[in-house]
């Protein structure tokens, strides 16, 4: 079974700053979905930015951007930046490709708190 | 566009109590469909997924059970709630056949006294 690790509990940073936020994953898998999702004190799920196993371009939306690192299994969320409102709980999440069209949802890690000090 | 509606936003049920949690999809047909469970300080542990009408599968034997009675309509159930059952519950769908993003309800805070 997968399973997904990100070793900082919570991290801080300052408004405007650049903050990286790690996660690493086990898998014996070679095709696969990584994913980081925000969830904010509405406690709503929100997908921030997908990155494809196969892809060796990292993804970027905006102020996200992503380090993914296949041999590594490691897959890092950067924020550049940083703006209030990006405080919230992220979450890094692995999805199979192989798992039947998706059937099997998505297997997360147990979250960092950001705090974004103004 | 497809949007998901969760409800009740939040929950408070005595202990043996039944429970009943709603989820609809609108804008999308024959989603997959999903119930977590967020406890709290932890990350989101798949309780059911469904691929279709009546097809439901559980991923942690517990007491709870879920149904699918129409295609973009999703049930949490429990007939005698425990205080363990106690936690923030996410439904989420995703387009059937891609192993791609889920997207994700508001979410349903249960306390169970």
């Amino acid at each position: 079974a997968q399973t997904v690790t990100q070793s900082q509990p919570e991290m801080s940073v300052q408004e405007a700053e650049t903050v990286t936020l790690s996660c690493t994953y086990d898998t014996s898998e070679s095709d696969y979905y990584l994913f980081w999702y925000k969830q904010p004190p509405s406690r709503q799920m929100i997908l921030v930015i997908r990155q494809e196993a196969y892809k060796q371009q990292n993804a970027t939306e905006n102020r996200f951007s992503v380090n993914f690192q296949k041999a590594a299994k490691s897959f890092s969320l950067k924020i550049s930046d940083s703006q209030l409102g990006d405080a919230a709980m992220y979450f890094c999440a692995y999805r199979s490709a192989y798992s039947g069209g998706g059937a099997d949802g998505l297997t997360f890690g147990k979250g960092t708190h950001l705090i974004i000090q103004p | 566009s497809q949007t998901i509606h969760q409800w009740p936003a939040t929950l408070v049920q005595p202990v043996g109590s039944p429970l009943s949690l709603e989820c609809t999809v609108e804008g999308t047909s024959n989603p997959n469909l999903y119930w977590y469970r967020q406890a709290a300080g932890r990350g989101l542990q798949l309780l059911f997924y469904s691929v279709g009408i009546g097809q439901i599968s559980s991923e942690v034997p517990q007491n709870l059970s879920a149904s699918r009675p129409q295609d973009r309509q999703f049930i949490l159930s429990s007939k005698k709630l425990l205080l363990s059952d106690s936690g923030f519950y996410l439904c989420a769908w995703s387009v059937p056949g891609l192993n791609t993003e889920a997207f994700f309800g508001q979410g349903t805070r249960l306390t169970v006294v």
